[in-house]
């Protein structure tokens, strides 16, 4: 069945500074990658996702790449904020199916 | 995106009792609802998917028996966990799902089971 593994677990950078965060995938039929924040106590928050006939994708200060030759994506975040401190989640649909996998979660915080 | 409730936010039961779990989908109608469980400081783990007016299925692993979805209507599905034991303490999270691959999530339910 379909893998994601995420990277890093956890993630300290200074406030302005650039974060990424990096997931794979092992199932090639996956065409649906989702990005998730997630905040204490609350239920994970769509921030951007990405399809599989797209390689780059932007939302004002977050990009999410996909290389599927390869099988792995990425999430930038830009000039980051304070608010920005949060667990993120990555995801693959499972074979082009609704359902979906999480990678194991990346604690980020951001350091004023 | 769509805007999902769950009730209750938290609660607290006995073992031995059952606890049902609400989800609505407030402006969207859903064709599809996930129910999802979380560890503390863990990532979600998918519990079941359930089509409107169809019977759910469950993931490996997931007692059909102990978790009893139903999915009336297109804005509401319900998660009963029955005869609750500690080990069902968790964060129990449901998202929809439209036509398209893209799901939105609940705020979550906190179940602890003394």
């Amino acid at each position: 069945g379909e893998n994601v593994e995420q990277h890093p677990s956890t993630l300290s950078v200074q406030e302005g500074d650039s974060a990424v965060i990096k997931c794979t995938y092992s199932d090639s039929a996956s065409n649906y990658f989702p990005w998730y924040k997630q905040e204490l106590g609350k239920g994970p928050q769509l921030i951007i996702d990405i399809r599989s006939n797209v390689g780059e994708k932007k939302d004002q200060r977050i990009a999410v790449t996909l290389n599927k030759t390869a099988k792995h994506f990425s999430l930038h975040i830009t000039e980051t904020q304070p608010e920005d401190s949060a667990v993120y989640f990555c995801a693959a649909s499972i074979g082009g199916a609704q359902k979906l996998v999480f990678g194991q979660g990346t604690r980020l915080t951001i350091n004023p | 995106g769509a805007v999902v409730s769950q009730h209750p936010s938290r609660v607290i039961c006995k073992s031995g009792t059952s606890v049902k779990i609400e989800c609505r989908s407030l402006d969207f109608q859903a064709t599809t609802m996930f129910w999802y469980r979380q560890f503390p400081k863990k990532s979600l783990m998918l519990m079941a998917t359930s089509n409107e007016g169809s019977k759910a299925t469950y993931e490996q692993g997931v007692e059909k028996d102990k978790f009893l979805i139903n999915h009336a209507s297109l804005t509401l599905s319900t998660l009963t966990v029955t005869s609750a034991h500690p080990e069902d303490s968790s964060f129990y999270i449901c998202s929809v799902s439209g036509r398209a691959d893209t799901q939105y999530f609940g705020p979550g339910t906190r179940l602890t089971v003394l």
